[in-house]
């Protein structure tokens, strides 16, 4: 059981690059989230996934595509890469339970954009 | 908008001694609450969860208290370890079946540093 997977862990891109960002869950949850943060900030939320098959703006949206491949997968595209897209990227899933829920992360992505 | 956030950015605390980590939050349809930690280098991670139907919730070492009177989160921890030292950060979201359920608005962290 290895929760949440990010790929890749580090990435360096030149300005007006594109690429994408991986994530998987092994732990059958219905929800997925992209979050990123930046220095000495808390995390904000650029899109999430209520369940399979859909996909919602969160705070920070622009410059973003996401794509909800299956129940285990979540992407997030960078379409055009800028300075400002500088960030660590962290994917997460949630757990739905009777006790409480429970918002699982992956280790993150450190992206510079050049 | 409505907004998470924190009262301070930095605590120093003495091994052995117990902390407080306050949020405070503005939105009165918040249902949900989560702290998590965060170690350098590494992604959040859950510590303890507790829903506007409670006011008090313990786990091992820590006890998060919520005042929803003022809107008011706060993280116990018990005689502190180094290996404490992290980030801690409030989160909220919304109502079950609701529109605002799942979308995680985060405070801006408060970083614990525990010395011997």
């Amino acid at each position: 059981n290895a929760g949440v997977t990010q790929t890749p862990k580090f990435q360096v891109l030149k300005t007006g690059q594109s690429m994408t960002l991986q994530c998987a869950q092994d732990m059958n949850h219905n929800s997925m989230y992209w979050y990123r943060q930046d220095p000495g900030m808390g995390l904000r939320l650029i899109y999430y996934s209520a369940s399979e098959g859909t996909t919602d703006k969160g705070e920070v949206p622009n410059g973003y595509n996401v794509s909800r491949l299956n129940k285990r997968e979540f992407s997030l595209r960078l379409e055009s890469a800028a300075p400002s897209q500088t960030s660590v990227y962290f994917c997460a899933s949630l757990r739905i339970a009777g006790v409480g829920d429970t918002q699982y992360f992956g280790p993150g992505t450190r992206l510079t954009v050049l | 908008g409505e907004s998470v956030g924190l009262h301070l950015p930095t605590l120093s605390v003495q091994e052995g001694d117990n902390s407080i980590i306050n949020c405070a939050y503005s939105n009165s349809a918040s249902d949900y609450f989560i702290w998590y930690k965060q170690e350098s280098g590494k992604g959040p991670q859950f510590i303890i969860d507790i829903r506007s139907n409670m006011d008090k919730r313990q786990g091992q070492r820590v006890t998060v208290l919520l005042n929803k009177t003022v809107k008011h989160l706060s993280l116990q921890i018990a005689a502190t370890q180094p290996g404490d030292s992290a980030v801690y950060f409030c989160a909220e979201t919304g109502e079950i079946a609701t529109d605002s359920w799942g979308k995680f608005q985060f405070g801006a962290g408060t970083q614990v540093v525990v010395t011997p």
